[in-house]
């Protein structure tokens, strides 16, 4: 069966370092997320990406926060200057269809970003 | 999305029924009801979802109701895998595709 998969599935950083976070979409999938998860919290929402551009932000997603799809496979999500409290799970997720209320989201096995 | 209310925690025994409910009052006529699960360190996973009429699957089984402001989730027979957070999100417009996740049910399995 296809899956989302995520690189590393670790990542330890130093704050003001610039990280980016590496998912592999399912292949015919059109819609592609991320969120992330504060250890003990909710899965936020952060960007959702289509047609090679962003579709949607939340306010999380200020503008150390940048995503790419660099070629048909590759989904990426970087953080400029890292900070403390970006240390998370991060979650990358697609979908077959265009944003659809009645479509499936894939979900990676998450990145846990560790910002020292 | 509109909003939805879930118990914090359930508990089950292995091999026995599990209903996990979610009220959802303020649900329009074109919201979807969708259900995703969290296994301990992984990402979430995709259940189930409806509209109006209870839907099964080969995980579990959705039971709407009627005025549709509430829907269950059944899983048939609990086993330890399925320990995990469930959440119980409605698609709503402007469908922009994006999940909001509650806190969810976390559902305890014992053997």
């Amino acid at each position: 069966e296809p899956e989302v998969t995520q690189t590393p599935s670790h990542q330890v950083t130093q704050m003001g370092q610039e990280v980016i976070l590496r998912c592999v979409p399912i292949s015919n999938h059109l819609y592609f997320y991320w969120y992330r998860q504060i250890l003990g919290q909710k899965v936020e929402f952060l960007v959702s990406f289509y047609n090679n551009e962003i579709s949607e932000k939340s306010e999380i997603f200020d503008d150390q926060f940048s995503v790419e799809r660099p070629d048909g496979s590759n989904f990426t999500l970087k953080i400029r200057s890292t900070k403390l409290e970006d240390s998370a799970m991060y979650f990358c997720a697609s979908t077959r269809l265009a944003g659809g209320q009645r479509d499936t989201q894939y979900f990676g096995p998450g990145t846990r970003l560790t910002v020292l | 999305d509109a909003k939805t209310t879930q118990p914090n925690s359930m508990e089950s025994n292995e091999e026995e029924p599990v209903h996990l409910p979610c009220n959802h009052s303020t649900i329009s006529g074109t919201d979807y009801i969708h259900w995703y699960r969290q296994l301990p360190s992984q990402g979430p996973e995709y259940v189930i979802h409806g509209l109006t009429s209870n839907v099964n699957n080969r995980m579990a089984s959705l039971a709407i109701a009627e005025d549709r402001k509430s829907s269950t989730l059944i899983l048939h027979r609990a086993t330890l895998r399925d320990a995990a957070v469930y959440y119980c999100i409605l698609r709503a417009p402007p469908y922009t595709g994006k999940l909001i996740f509650g806190q969810g049910t976390t559902l305890q399995v014992k053997p």
